[in-house]
């Protein structure tokens, strides 16, 4: 199976600052199709997850723009240009390229 | 509204049966992928299993092969899982998700409120 890891696995922000989470898989995740199926979605506590982001970079609409994503094969970033109050929560990478799909393990936004 | 329902947690005995519901509404249910995540409690998100749009293919995450069957009725734009033999490492809230498929593996778009399955004696 692909494994997925990010870190950190924990990220206390102070509010306006910049914060990055890091995911690598094991294996590539380009498809033939020449898509790359990489996917980032959150958890806010007490919440459904809810998509961010899918193929590395497509931001889905009602995102805000101080989110994105950037990477290639097995090396992957999702940023937040300023984080705000509603940012905490807990941030999955998934991979729905190989069967079976996997999840990283969550990294934890917290405000400081 | 596009909208995700589950039904059908609850609490059951080691070696138990059940089944999980989720019911559809808003958009074109034949049209996708559907699929189940869980969470055991306080961790992360664990894929289980996929369906395709007519039910044809099915993939599943190895710890639950030969215990838990995704199942859909298109005609009742439904998704449901049977859950067989239940292991107390089952326990865990259960997500339906709508996986748009082809050109977009794995994105899933709709999740679901989800519904909970203890598995304890």
């Amino acid at each position: 199976d692909v494994v997925m890891t990010q870190s950190p696995l924990s990220l206390p922000v102070t509010l306006g600052q910049p914060a990055s989470i890091s995911c690598r898989s094991t294996q590539s995740l380009v498809y033939s199709d020449g898509n790359t199926y990489l996917n980032w979605f959150h958890q806010r506590p007490g919440q459904s997850p809810r998509r961010l982001i899918y193929k590395v970079s497509h931001r889905d609409s009602g995102v805000p723009d101080r989110f994105s994503g950037s990477g290639s094969d097995t090396d992957f970033t999702l940023k937040i240009s300023r984080v705000e109050a509603e940012d905490v929560g807990v941030y999955y990478c998934m991979q729905g390229r190989h069967w079976p799909y996997t999840f990283g393990q969550g990294t934890k936004l917290e405000i400081k | 509204e596009v909208q995700l329902v589950e039904s059908g947690g609850a609490l059951v005995q080691p070696g138990g049966s059940l089944r999980l519901s989720c019911a559809a509404s808003g958009f074109t249910f034949s049209s996708y992928w559907m699929t189940w995540v869980r969470q055991a409690p306080g961790k992360g998100l664990e894929w289980v299993a996929n369906i395709k749009e007519d039910g044809s293919e099915s993939f599943y995450v190895d710890s639950v092969k030969g215990r838990l069957t995704i199942v859909r009725d298109n005609g009742e734009n439904s998704l449901y899982l049977q859950m067989n033999s239940l292991r107390v490492e089952d326990t865990a809230v259960y997500y339906c998700a709508r996986d748009p498929g082809a050109g977009n593996w794995g994105a899933f778009d709709i999740w679901g409120q989800g519904t909970m399955v203890t598995v304890s004696s």
